[in-house]
């Protein structure tokens, strides 16, 4: 079992409808990040967080740590948010390497 | 602006010619990161510099070196490249244990 899964793997999605994608984890962490990863492209930080919420424009994370799960929200979604998104944790320590997730597709057509 | 800066994008070697990856910045990170992303996979860390200090993953094969000559320069050196190592290298910093910055990815080849 991966230590960290994302749900769904795919997603389309209409424009201007509201998101979400779900991330569960399996032990205790020291953050949780959802990353942004555009086809063939870098990735790009959007959270870092380890409790409550966070909003930066139309983006919205939130996390349950008792839960183990966070969910990514996009409102009012537009063609240009089609990206891969990813979910990964730190475990804070010498490393605070990130686990990664495998990702959900997100499509959104016009 | 500040970034994380790497070159080449796009990389192709031959079988077993050695070939160097760069990653430069300009946040005055403390904390250098090479991660390995294989097609439709997660990505992988293969080894990170906090400060001055080298730290390998105990799986990074030992085809995979590096060098950070000053803060702001860090360097992959894959020494005998295999077909299998056909992936996309990106290039990560943070401040201490802080949020990580990517650069946008080295695409490499091996032929």
């Amino acid at each position: 079992k991966n230590e960290v899964e994302q749900s769904p793997q795919n997603l389309t999605a209409q424009e201007g409808e509201f998101i979400t994608i779900n991330c569960s984890y399996s032990v205790g962490i020291s953050a949780l990040h959802w990353l942004q990863q555009h086809p063939g492209g870098g990735i790009v930080s959007l959270f870092m967080l380890s409790s409550g919420k966070k909003k930066h424009g139309r983006l919205i994370a939130t996390i349950n740590i008792q839960e183990k799960h966070s969910s990514l929200h996009i409102t009012a979604s537009h063609p240009r948010d089609s990206a891969v998104y990813i979910c990964a944790v730190s475990y804070g320590g010498a490393t605070n390497k990130l686990i990664f997730g495998t990702g959900t597709l997100l499509a959104v057509q016009p | 602006d500040a970034m994380v800066i790497q070159n080449p994008r796009y990389q192709v070697t031959q079988f077993g010619k050695p070939v160097t990856l760069s990653c430069s910045q300009t946040l005055n990170h403390n904390v250098m990161y090479w991660y390995q992303q294989k097609s439709s996979q997660a990505p992988k860390l293969l080894f990170h510099y906090y400060d001055k200090d080298f730290n390998n993953e105990a799986d990074t094969p030992d085809n995979f070196q590096s060098r950070r000559p000053n803060t702001s320069f860090c360097f992959l050196d894959i020494r005998s490249p295999g077909l299998g190592d056909t992936a996309m290298y990106l290039c990560a910093t943070s401040r201490n244990r802080a949020e990580q910055y990517f650069g946008p990815g080295t695409r490499l080849t091996v032929t």
